[in-house]
């Protein structure tokens, strides 16, 4: 069965810094891979995927994942964190084959200290 | 354009009633999903159309939960009867045709059932 591991509930950082919220995946095949962040009271929204080719992504307000095929991860990333990235971040994974269902992680809430 | 559109924001009902949660797509989509997010957790698949039809519902927790997309245009999911474990926050999202469309999700419905 498909899963989507986000092992960390909560990620501090000070802003400036960079980051780092992490992301494990289990499924057959080579999925789609996403993230998403929801801001308080908000939807998701989407932030970046990976579809095929480089293994670094690159996405909006700056973040970028990097996919690991041979550890099945998919980390999302950012150089200089802002206080305004706090947020809850979701991973997302949908198989290739099989149908469009998109499995979601449990969330990592980021908190970016001024 | 329009995004997802979710009505109401906010239900509180007794257990043992009806609650209907209606989601109106952006228009053209062809794909619409329904997830929820209990506390904490993960957000759960529960269903999802392509136009008029159950592509898959294999997230649908039991038959008290049933949702319909009339005309392929918006959608509706009823929970009857409500039971406690039915609180948590129902997401509808849509997207593109194609598998590696990303998903632009409502801003939720929070269901609470006391």
């Amino acid at each position: 069965a498909q899963s989507v591991a986000q092992p960390e509930d909560q990620v501090n950082v000070a802003e400036g810094n960079p980051l780092t919220v992490k992301c494990t995946y289990s499924v057959s095949g080579n999925p789609y891979l996403f993230w998403y962040v929801q801001y308080p009271n908000r939807g998701l929204q989407f932030l970046l995927k990976y579809i095929t080719g480089d293994n670094l992504v690159k996405g909006s307000y700056g973040f970028e994942a990097e996919f690991n095929k041979s550890q099945t991860s998919f980390h999302l990333k950012k150089p200089s964190a802002l206080v305004s990235d706090s947020a809850l971040y979701f991973c997302a994974v949908r198989e290739r084959t099989g149908g469009f269902k998109t499995i979601f992680g449990a969330g990592t809430r980021l908190f970016v200290k001024a | 354009e329009a995004g997802v559109t979710q009505f109401p924001s906010h239900s509180v009902i007794e257990k043992g009633q009806t609650v209907t949660l209606r989601c109106d797509p952006i228009s053209g989509h062809d794909n619409l999903y329904w997830y929820r997010r209990v506390m904490g957790k993960e957000i759960k698949f529960l269903l999802h159309f392509v136009k008029e039809s159950k592509q898959d519902e294999s997230g649908m927790p039991n038959n008290r939960f049933l949702a319909e997309r009339t005309g392929g245009t918006y959608s509706t999911l009823k929970v009857q009867p409500a039971e406690l474990e039915d609180s948590g926050v129902y997401f509808c999202a849509s997207s593109q045709k194609g598998f590696a469309g990303e998903l632009f999700f409502g801003e939720g419905s929070r269901l609470t059932v006391l």
